[in-house]
């Protein structure tokens, strides 16, 4: 099955700062790759999806990478702010006749500091 | 607004004592999904419908199991609680592809806390 994986585990930064998180996965096939942030006893939100037709996107403070070759995509977030602060999660997904089962990485603490 | 519903917001049973959570979707969406998320891990598929097909993750325990009565609605079972399965219970749902949709975005409803004592 497909296997994620996300670094770094913890990461901290000054407001206004860029932050990169990083994920790598293991199945070829997968052609699905969102983005949650998820504030504590919260529900993961969907920030920025990428599909693996397409090698980048951007939606204002928050873009997202793709390298196929490679395997690996990556979340780009620039002029950070204290709002920011949150788990990250990376996700890799094939999308069947039957629904897209999400893998998800192991997280990303993002702390912003003041 | 259309959104996933989940309820109760937090359940607290005793040990082997079965229990069920419940799923609701105002999305008219065709795929349901149950994920596991225990504290400081990312969520874990269980399973998922689609419409009325079950699919089950083959590492899922046995003692998980789901219901799909309509299209609104989908329950997890907990048929014999233990120490290990508290966690955040998240329903999500997608289009599927149908219903005009983009068949590729989850929803995740606010979860479920469960705690077994």
């Amino acid at each position: 099955g497909e296997n994620v994986e996300q670094h770094p585990s913890t990461l901290s930064v000054q407001e206004g700062d860029s932050a990169v998180i990083k994920c790598t996965y293991s199945d070829s096939a997968s052609n699905y790759f969102p983005w949650y942030k998820q504030e504590l006893g919260k529900r993961p939100q969907l920030i920025i999806d990428i599909r693996s037709n397409v090698g980048e996107k951007k939606d204002q403070r928050i873009a997202v990478t793709l390298n196929k070759t490679a395997k690996h995509f990556s979340l780009h977030i620039t002029e950070t702010q204290p709002e920011d602060s949150a788990v990250y999660f990376c996700a890799a997904s094939i999308l069947t006749g039957g629904g897209n089962k999400l893998t998800f990485g192991t997280g990303t603490q993002l702390k912003v500091e003041l | 607004d259309a959104m996933v519903i989940q309820n109760p917001r937090y359940q607290v049973t005793q040990f082997g004592k079965p229990v069920t959570l419940s799923c609701s979707q105002t999305l008219n969406h065709n795929v349901m999904y149950w994920y596991q998320q225990k504290s400081s891990q990312a969520p874990k598929l269980l399973f998922h419908y689609y419409d009325k097909d079950f699919n089950n993750e083959a590492d899922t325990p046995d003692n998980f199991q789901s219901r799909r009565p309509n299209t609104s609605f989908c329950f997890l079972d907990i048929r014999s609680p233990g120490l290990g399965d508290a966690a955040m219970y998240l329903c999500a749902t997608s289009s599927g592809g149908l219903a005009g949709g983009n068949p590729w975005t989850q929803y995740f409803g606010p979860g479920t806390r469960l705690l077994v004592l």
